[in-house]
């Protein structure tokens, strides 16, 4: 079964303080981990797709790396707008039955202070 | 260009009643997801679903839940005799194809049976 552990749980940090969040997982025939910001009250907003070991997706503070085991979300000098829920998610191969939906982890939840 | 719509936002009923949630799929998409979102814990999925067929509902719980995506209107998951523990939130998300990704998700129908 596919599974998606993310840590930790919670995360304070002070406005300009980068740090990394993790994501480590375990899939019967990766095709796809994915990274989505969640604010209160709302639906989760996608950031970012990763599909093979080795690859690295940026957007403006927030950059995603993803090893075979493993995928980190590095904050670099965040903001409070910053602050939100994020979570990682894993999709199977297309051949597998079932694949389609993504298993999802805990999340993170990151808090910026200004 | 409008995103996945659902409603009602916020769905307040009895023990015992019928809830129905509604999603339309972003324009173009043309497979719905159902997850749901207990307090505190990660999104589960829920079902699967293309036009007038269901994919995948290895996570619908197999009494009370059912779900459909007619041909014309949007995709509506039904809970009959709701009990406190369907107290959640739900989210549909939709996508263009099976194979491809991000989902994109809507802003959920919070459930709360009282």
């Amino acid at each position: 079964e596919d599974q998606v552990t993310q840590s930790p749980e919670a995360l304070r940090l002070q406005e300009g303080e980068s740090s990394s969040l993790n994501c480590s997982y375990t899939v019967s025939g990766l095709r796809g981990l994915f990274w989505y910001r969640q604010d209160p009250g709302k639906g989760p907003e996608f950031l970012f797709t990763l599909y093979s070991a080795g690859e690295e997706k940026e957007k403006e503070r927030l950059k995603a790396t993803l090893t075979k085991k493993e995928s980190f979300l590095h904050i670099t000098a965040p903001k409070p707008e910053d602050s939100a829920t994020y979570l990682c998610a894993v999709q199977g191969a297309p051949e597998i039955q079932g694949a389609q939906k993504l298993v999802f982890g805990q999340g993170t939840r990151l808090t910026i202070n200004p | 260009n409008a995103g996945v719509m659902q409603n009602p936002r916020h769905l307040v009923r009895r023990r015992g009643q019928e809830a129905r949630l509604r999603c339309s799929p972003m324009k173009g998409h043309s497979h719905v997801y159902w997850y749901r979102q207990l307090p505190e814990e990660g999104l589960k999925f829920m079902v699967y679903l293309q036009k007038e067929n269901i994919i995948d509902e290895s996570g619908m719980p197999k009494e009370r839940f059912s779900a459909e995506f007619p041909k014309e209107g949007p995709s509506i998951l039904r809970i009959q005799q709701v009990v406190r523990g369907d107290s959640a939130a739900y989210f549909c998300a939709s996508s263009p194809t099976d194979r491809e990704s991000p989902l994109h998700f809507g802003n959920g129908t919070r459930l709360t049976v009282t």
